[in-house]
């Protein structure tokens, strides 16, 4: 059973627009969600999390929305750049260790010119 | 600061073998998390090590075992391998193994080929 889901293996967007990545879960006892980047050969980088005490975080280009109702969490990137090229995974957490974080299994997104 | 480094990057072995890999943190952390990433699946947490003990394990068989080093240095073993343990493994380190609320930052994996 994925507790955490992203439906969207892939995704297509041009340079310049909007990307948005999407993710639901089902714990309703997830109380923090992370989005990580990763480029071929390289690990995870963290982007950006959100409390679920919050409903929306941004940190530059990136916003990281969540609703809570509809166990629905997404990621907008505006404008996307070339360099947004990479798989993006979605994280939820019922606690701070390792161990009680769980990941989607990844969109890939590519920026087209 | 240097980064996380896992060694090997990439190793090839037969079903029934054994396998170890290594995983420096970056200075100063002393947790270190390891997971495993198959095609199409999401990481799955293997174990966390804090100060040179297991603190969690995830849900894997017993041929998975692992240990940390008092300079905060982790290998991870697997024996008798598998076909499905064909697989990129990645390690992690953290300051304190919060990793929900602070920043976990990983390695550039080890990518194992079981044939």
């Amino acid at each position: 059973d994925q507790q955490v889901k992203q439906n969207s293996p892939s995704l297509s967007v041009q340079e310049g627009r909007i990307s948005i990545l999407n993710c639901d879960y089902t714990n309703s006892m997830f109380d923090y969600f992370l989005w990580y980047k990763k480029y071929p050969a390289e690990g995870p980088t963290f982007l950006i999390s959100i409390s679920s005490i919050k409903d929306k975080n941004e940190d530059g280009r990136f916003t990281v929305f969540l609703n809570k109702s509809a166990k629905h969490l997404s990621l907008h990137i505006v404008p996307s750049q070339p360099g947004d090229s990479a798989v993006y995974f979605c994280a939820a957490s019922a606690g701070s260790s390792a161990s009680k974080i769980i990941f989607g299994s990844g969109t890939r997104l590519s920026i087209r010119p | 600061k240097a980064g996380v480094t896992q060694t090997p990057r990439y190793l090839i072995k037969t079903r029934g073998q054994q396998v170890t890999l290594s995983c420096s943190p970056i200075s100063g952390h002393r947790s270190v998390s390891w997971y495993q990433q198959t095609p199409g699946q999401g990481l799955q947490f293997l174990f966390e090590y804090f100060s040179e003990t297991q603190r969690n394990k995830g849900n894997f068989p017993g041929r998975f075992s692992g240990r940390q080093f008092s300079n905060s240095r982790s290998e991870m073993n697997v024996s008798t391998l598998e076909l499905g343990d064909s697989a990129l493994y990645l390690c992690a380190s953290s300051l304190t193994g919060h990793a929900a609320q602070e920043t976990q930052y990983f390695g550039p994996g080890t990518r194992l080929l079981v044939l």
